[in-house]
């Protein structure tokens, strides 16, 4: 199975800040990597898919790059509606594995 | 927008059995589903999110995660547009929020139905 872990686990920030998480997979994954946000007791929902495109209707300060085994999500200008939790997935082979998450909270 | 409606979660006893639904509207399952599949994925109170189960998008192929294969099995109807979810041999770990999403890189999530096993 593919080990996903990310870094860090959880951070304070304010808006307006630049975040970046980052995503690493226990072996190359061709980019079949997505990004997903998820409020408390709200649904995740798609951010990114194929490590770099952005999901219709998110917004521009979201981006992901990487390649191999090795990706980020930076949300540049942090806004209130992103203090959420964010999980990387891969979906280049079966089993299906996600990050354990990343935790953006209010400083 | 694709839109996912899952149902049929519920209380239920170790060694019970249940079967979740996932509705899908607002696009066209055929189409998609046929191309792309369709997964369920589960996540335990306070946890992070566990992948259950896929079917390929002609319906041909099924994948399980390891913790549910040989009690779970996942099926679709393409004429109504429905995902589901045969659970069966239920254990307290199986406790969790079901979402149904779409493809494997999980596109479109629904709003998730809960599961609790419990005597």
């Amino acid at each position: 199975d593919i080990q996903m872990t990310q870094s860090p686990s959880s951070l304070s920030a304010s808006v307006g800040d630049r975040v970046i998480i980052t995503c690493r997979a226990s072996q190359a994954i061709s980019n079949n990597l997505a990004w997903h946000q998820q409020k408390p007791g709200k649904a995740p929902k798609s951010l990114i898919h194929a490590a770099s495109i952005l999901q219709s209707g998110v917004p521009s300060r979201f981006s992901g790059r990487g390649s191999g085994a090795e990706y980020t999500l930076t949300i540049t200008i942090l806004e209130a509606d992103d203090f959420a939790t964010y999980f990387c997935q891969q979906y280049y082979t079966f089993p299906l594995t996600f990050g354990p998450g990343t935790t953006v909270e209010i400083k | 927008e694709v839109q996912l409606l899952e149902s049929g979660g519920g209380l239920v006893q170790p060694g019970g059995s249940l079967r979740l639904s996932c509705a899908a509207s607002q696009f066209t399952f055929s189409n998609y589903g046929l191309t792309h599949g369709m997964t369920w994925v589960r996540q335990a109170p306070g946890k992070g999110l566990e992948w259950v189960s896929t079917i390929s998008g002609d319906g041909v192929a099924t994948f399980y995660a390891d913790s549910v294969k040989g009690r779970f099995t996942i099926s679709r109807d393409t004429s109504k547009k429905m995902l589901y979810l045969q659970m069966s041999g239920l254990r307290a770990e199986d406790t969790a929020l079901y979402y149904c999403a779409t493809a494997t890189g999980l596109d479109f999530w629904g709003q998730g139905t809960l599961v609790t096993v419990s005597s």
